[in-house]
């Protein structure tokens, strides 16, 4: 069974470019949540989706991100014009839909650098 | 969310076993213990979880005492690999627990 994919693993954009994170849940898995860790520090919650619909985007920055998890496809994370402190390793995770949501399975991570 | 208190830093020698403690006083009736540990340029992994007593696996055992007000993570004869960073979240599987919440967490390092 492949695990959660992420891809690129690496991104580098100048500032006000925009960056766009895809992430692959694993087989079976409907519930896809994104976190940001910044250069020493814990992962920090950005948002849970679902197929078709976002539940929490309550760890969103209120501009220039957005988050998507279509029908068929990969879950994107999607930055507008960068800045300098949008540099972060950025975390896919999937859980399957029967089982506690704090159990979740992790990807390699996309880390962003802003330039 | 209930706040957890585990050390910074951790030193071992490989063939060691290393326990790691974690304080969660204000732990509630429904919530479970969960330990992650991520290795350098990865993403956390979920190594186990526990609501009471103990709790073992191919890679650890958890150790949680009658209060549930701590919990043990204990790491049989360690080798370099499993130098990383290991977290411990306390969540209750409710509502918006899904937000999991990763501390600082405690970097082991293990030498040969």
């Amino acid at each position: 069974n492949a695990g959660v994919m992420q891809n690129p693993r690496h991104l580098v954009r100048r500032r006000g470019q925009e960056a766009r994170l895809r992430c692959s849940p694993m087989k079976g898995h409907s519930h896809v949540y994104w976190y940001r860790q910044l250069p020493e520090e814990g992962l920090k919650f950005m948002v849970y989706l679902q197929k078709e619909n976002i539940i929490d985007e309550s760890g969103m920055p209120k501009e220039r991100f957005s988050a998507e998890f279509p029908k068929e496809g990969p879950s994107i994370l999607r930055i507008q014009q960068v800045v300098r402190g949008d540099s972060a390793a950025y975390f896919c995770a999937s859980s399957p839909p029967s089982t506690r949501t704090d159990t979740q399975y992790f990807g390699p991570g996309t880390r962003l650098t802003v330039l | 969310l209930a706040k957890t208190t585990q050390p910074i830093s951790m030193d071992s020698y490989e063939g060691q076993e290393v326990n790691i403690t974690c304080s969660h006083n204000n732990i509630a009736t429904n919530d479970y213990i969960t330990w992650y540990q991520q290795f350098p340029s990865q993403g956390p992994r979920f190594i186990i979880q526990g609501y009471k007593t103990k709790v073992t696996n191919e890679v650890a055992s958890l150790f949680i005492p009658a209060d549930r007000k701590s919990s043990t993570l204990s790491l049989p004869r360690v080798s370099l690999s499993d130098t990383a960073v290991y977290y411990c979240l306390v969540e209750g599987g409710l509502s918006d627990d899904y937000k999991l919440s990763f501390g600082a967490g405690t970097t082991v390092t293990v030498r040969a």
